[in-house]
């Protein structure tokens, strides 16, 4: 069964602070990985998407990392607004239209 | 989120009522989707449509049906509410695909409750 784990559940950082979300995968065949934003009471947005060829992909302050060797994938959060507060999911492809979805990471920025 | 909408936004019902929950989009997608997602648990899909004569069920399609009335209009039913259908539920849309051409839309989402 395909699966998408991530890590930690949740995490509270104060503001212009740093922090990375971890997710593992199972998925296969693999296409491509994305990482999406969810406020709350929103729908889940798209920040970064990965091919197996690419190992980094930057958007803005956030970076995701793609090791498709090891199935692993990290978000990074560069210099944490509160705007941040928000729960990343991470998503995984294997065809074209069918996702497997993380459980997600709340991520809660203090002042 | 403003081109993919669901109505209603927030819905409290009782056990064995039917319910129907709607989505409308603007982004001219074929593909169309539901899901639920639930404290703890990553988005499981439903049921999906890649066009207006097609009805697909997903992993958890039990309990629920679905009708594709329009290339932008998707609607899904839950025909005897229990109350573990409670859970957030979102629409999206996407162009179809491999690659950045599979990234789905969603709408803001629609908060069931059964009682």
């Amino acid at each position: 069964k395909n699966q998408v784990e991530q890590s930690p559940q949740s995490l509270i950082i104060l503001e212009g602070k740093n922090c990375t979300l971890q997710c593992n995968y199972t998925v296969s065949p693999f296409s491509n990985l994305r990482w999406y934003k969810q406020d709350t009471g929103r729908g889940p947005v798209s920040l970064t998407i990965m091919t197996f060829s690419e190992n980094t992909k930057s958007n803005g302050r956030y970076t995701a990392t793609l090791d498709a060797d090891t199935k692993q994938s990290s978000l990074h959060i560069t210099a944490s607004q509160l705007s941040d507060s928000a729960s990343y999911i991470c998503v995984v492809s294997g065809n074209d239209y069918k996702l497997s979805f993380g459980a997600g990471t709340t991520v809660t920025v203090r002042a | 989120d403003a081109d993919v909408t669901q109505t209603p936004r927030n819905r409290i019902t009782k056990t064995g009522k039917r319910i129907m929950l709607e989505c409308s989009q603007t982004k001219g997608h074929d593909r169309m989707y539901w899901y639920r997602q639930d404290p703890g648990l990553g988005l499981r899909l439903i049921y999906y449509s890649f066009d207006v004569k097609d009805i697909n069920k997903g992993e958890i399609s039990d309990g629920y049906s679905v009708s594709r009335q329009a290339q932008a209009k998707f609607s899904l039913s839950l025909e005897s509410a229990i109350p573990n259908q409670t859970a957030l539920y979102f629409c999206a849309t996407s162009v179809g695909g491999q690659g950045a051409n599979n990234e789905q839309f969603f709408g803001p989402g629609t908060r069931l409750t059964v009682l």
